[in-house]
């Protein structure tokens, strides 16, 4: 059974700092794996889908990258911002199944 | 942009009641998701549905729990009778052709 960690639970930072977040996962036949953003008792926005074929995807200040070999994903968000308060979650989907399975997320404060 | 819409957003029960939850997923999307997250843990897998039938289900997805696209527009979930374990956020998502999958707000589910 897939196992999604993420280190670490919780980040806090000053306003403007660059920081990256982990995600590792036991099974590496994945098929692609998604992160997502999660606000207090709201549901999940999806932040960057990466395949399993590629290394990296940027969506504006996101770059999220893939090492499917080694089992280990990152989420690198450049100069933070208070409204990037949340918790962030990546999620695994295996080849041949069409489920994700999530990491126990990591939630981030950036304090002005 | 569209999206994946929940009803209702909390839903408060008696144990042992029968609860359904609903949703919409994005109109041109194919699979149908549930998933589970409990306070404080990982959001888990329940279901996947595609061409009316249920394609995967995990072993949360006893026989309480059934699964409904009852028109062309909704996909419901029913809980048969309800426990006090089963408090929770339901989230329901879909998936289009870019593997992306999309998630609705999520509905509440307290039993008391």
């Amino acid at each position: 059974k897939q196992e999604v960690t993420q280190i670490p639970a919780a980040l806090s930072v000053p306003e403007g700092e660059n920081l990256v977040l982990n995600c590792s996962f036991t099974d590496s036949a994945i098929y692609n794996l998604q992160w997502f953003r999660q606000d207090p008792g709201k549901g999940l926005t999806s932040l960057l889908l990466i395949q399993s074929s590629q290394r990296e995807q940027t969506s504006g200040r996101l770059n999220a990258s893939l090492d499917k070999s080694s089992g280990r994903s990152t989420l690198y968000i450049a100069a933070s911002q208070p409204g990037d308060s949340a918790t962030y979650l990546c999620a695994v989907r295996l080849s041949g199944a069409n489920n994700l399975f999530f990491g126990t997320g990591t939630r981030l404060t950036v304090i002005p | 942009e569209p999206e994946v819409t929940q009803t209702p957003s909390h839903q408060v029960t008696q144990m042992g009641q029968e609860v359904i939850l609903r949703c919409v997923p994005i109109s041109n999307h194919l699979y149908f998701y549930w998933y589970r997250q409990i306070l404080g843990q990982k959001v888990e897998f329940l279901v996947s549905f595609y061409n009316n039938e249920i394609s995967e289900k995990s072993e949360i997805f006893d026989d309480q729990f059934s699964v409904e696209r009852p028109d062309g527009s909704n996909f419901t979930l029913k809980i048969r009778s309800t426990k006090l374990e089963d408090s929770a956020m339901y989230f329901c998502a879909s998936i289009g052709g870019r593997n992306i999958q999309y998630f609705g707000a999520g509905t509440r589910l307290s039993v008391l």
